[in-house]
């Protein structure tokens, strides 16, 4: 039971490059979202997903894109990359009918 | 827009010491939890409060919720350097527990 991982690690784009982030949840999880996390500020709420299919916009989701065609999987895209989406992006899930949210290890980005 | 600010932002002790760490918001939760992120990890969950008032004791770490669901402290008793980490508060609005917005969080770093 790996709970949720992410792909990749750490990676360093130059500004205008596009990626996709991988979220993978094994525990059968309704609810997904991706975070971004910059210092003093903690964690912001990009976009989120409430089961297969859907998506919908978090506090900051302008300049990212998400999709979820499969229940444990939720990408989230960078079209064109620039300076200010450098940060650290977290990837949770959790059931629909509990609280706790269970967190990935982390994708540091780094846009040049 | 619903905001969480937590105070102290940064927070040094020494082994053995009190402290509490306060999450404030002029909105309404309907539940709140807190965290603790270690370097390099994703946040796990250390409690989650519900009823306004509410009380939760995990070891030497008291949890309360401000009667109103507005706030809410922590506070750890006789602190460790095990305890090192940064602590955030993430409250769901009253629309459904789905979808959370984290405080600012607190870097507390615990000298033996």
């Amino acid at each position: 039971n790996a709970g949720v991982t992410q792909t990749p690690k750490f990676r360093v784009l130059k500004t205008g490059q596009s990626m996709t982030l991988l979220c993978a949840q094994d525990m059968n999880h309704e609810y997904m979202y991706w975070y971004r996390q910059d210092p003093g500020m903690g964690l912001r709420l990009i976009h989120y997903s409430v089961g297969e299919g859907t998506t919908a916009k978090g506090e900051v989701p302008d300049g990212y894109n998400v999709s979820r065609l499969k229940k444990q999987n939720f990408l989230l895209g960078l079209e064109s990359a620039a300076p200010s989406q450098t940060s650290v992006y977290f990837c949770a899930s959790k059931r629909s009918v509990e609280y706790e949210q269970y967190f990935g290890p982390g994708t540091r980005l780094t846009v040049t | 827009t619903q905001l969480l600010e937590q105070s102290p932002q940064f927070l040094s002790i020494q082994e053995g010491e009190n402290l509490t760490v306060y999450c404030n918001s002029s909105s309404v939760f309907s539940s709140l939890q807190w965290y603790r992120q270690e370097p390099g990890e994703g946040p796990v969950l250390l409690v989650t409060v519900v009823t306004g008032g509410e009380v939760k004791k995990l070891k030497r770490l008291t949890f309360q919720f401000g009667d109103a669901r507005k706030d809410s402290s922590l506070h750890i008793t006789a602190a460790q350097p095990g305890d090192t980490g940064l602590y955030l508060c993430a409250g769901a609005g009253t629309s459904g527990t789905y979808k959370y917005i984290f405080g600012t969080g607190t870097r507390l770093k615990v000298l033996a």
